[in-house]
């Protein structure tokens, strides 16, 4: 049982549609993240939140827009997406920045299938 | 930019052998973490090395983290069904990359009972 509760676990959106993925994390931890995972690729960081404040985008294309409203949520809101942004998209948690020193706590994921 | 590379890519075993994936980073970490990841879920942290030569075990797995702090490796003792799975290193450079594990691409081990 997972302390990072993801939703939907499943989502097929056209390219021209506008969705949100939501993250919610019941450990009482300060940093938050989310990930990208596609098939043979290894995972890749997309942005980093602590404390609600954005440290860290990592070159994501605009089309994918985060957004966390205190430190137990997290969203990644999708629009104008392409089929190559279909991937599982993984959120994370821990307990704080420190230099990268704790360790990262998953969510299930969002497998996105973007037609 | 970091570059962490795993191998091998896959790893098929006859259960009750032994296992070994190994993690190279392309510049020197700060610590090192390891991940598995069941079939259809999620990554699950399993331990972090921090020491140059460093050794830590957890039941039948050993982790290794090189005198140099550039390369890691798992080793598991006579696999059983139930490491089925993917096995990732995640290095940290440390500096002003907050929150910044470089993950490598993860090793599939498939266990033939």
């Amino acid at each position: 049982e997972t302390g990072v509760t993801q939703t939907p676990r499943h989502l097929v959106m056209g390219m021209t549609n506008k969705k949100s993925l939501k993250c919610e994390q019941h450990l009482g931890h300060n940093a938050m993240y989310w990930y990208k995972q596609s098939a043979k690729k290894p995972l890749e960081l997309m942005f980093v939140y602590s404390l609600e404040e954005r440290v860290e985008n990592n070159s994501v294309p605009s089309r994918f827009s985060p957004e966390c409203p205190n430190s137990s949520h997290l969203f990644l809101h999708l629009h104008t997406l392409q089929p190559e942004d279909s991937a599982l998209y993984l959120c994370a948690s821990s307990q704080d920045l420190l230099q990268g020193w704790s360790p990262l706590h998953f969510g299930n994921g969002t497998r996105l299938t973007v037609t | 930019g970091q570059q962490v590379m795993q191998i091998p890519q896959y790893q098929h075993v006859q259960e009750g052998e032994d296992f070994t994936t190994y993690c190279n980073s392309s510049t020197t970490l700060s610590n090192i973490q390891w991940y598995k990841q069941r079939p259809g879920g999620h990554p699950v942290f399993l331990i972090q090395l921090v020491k140059s030569g460093e050794v830590k075990k957890q039941k039948r797995l050993t982790f290794q983290f090189g005198e140099a702090k550039k390369n890691s490796s798992l080793h598991i003792t006579a696999t059983q069904t139930t490491d089925v799975g993917t096995y990732f290193c995640a290095g940290y450079a440390g500096g002003t990359s907050y929150g910044k594990l470089t993950f490598g691409q993860g090793t599939i081990l498939t266990v033939h009972p």
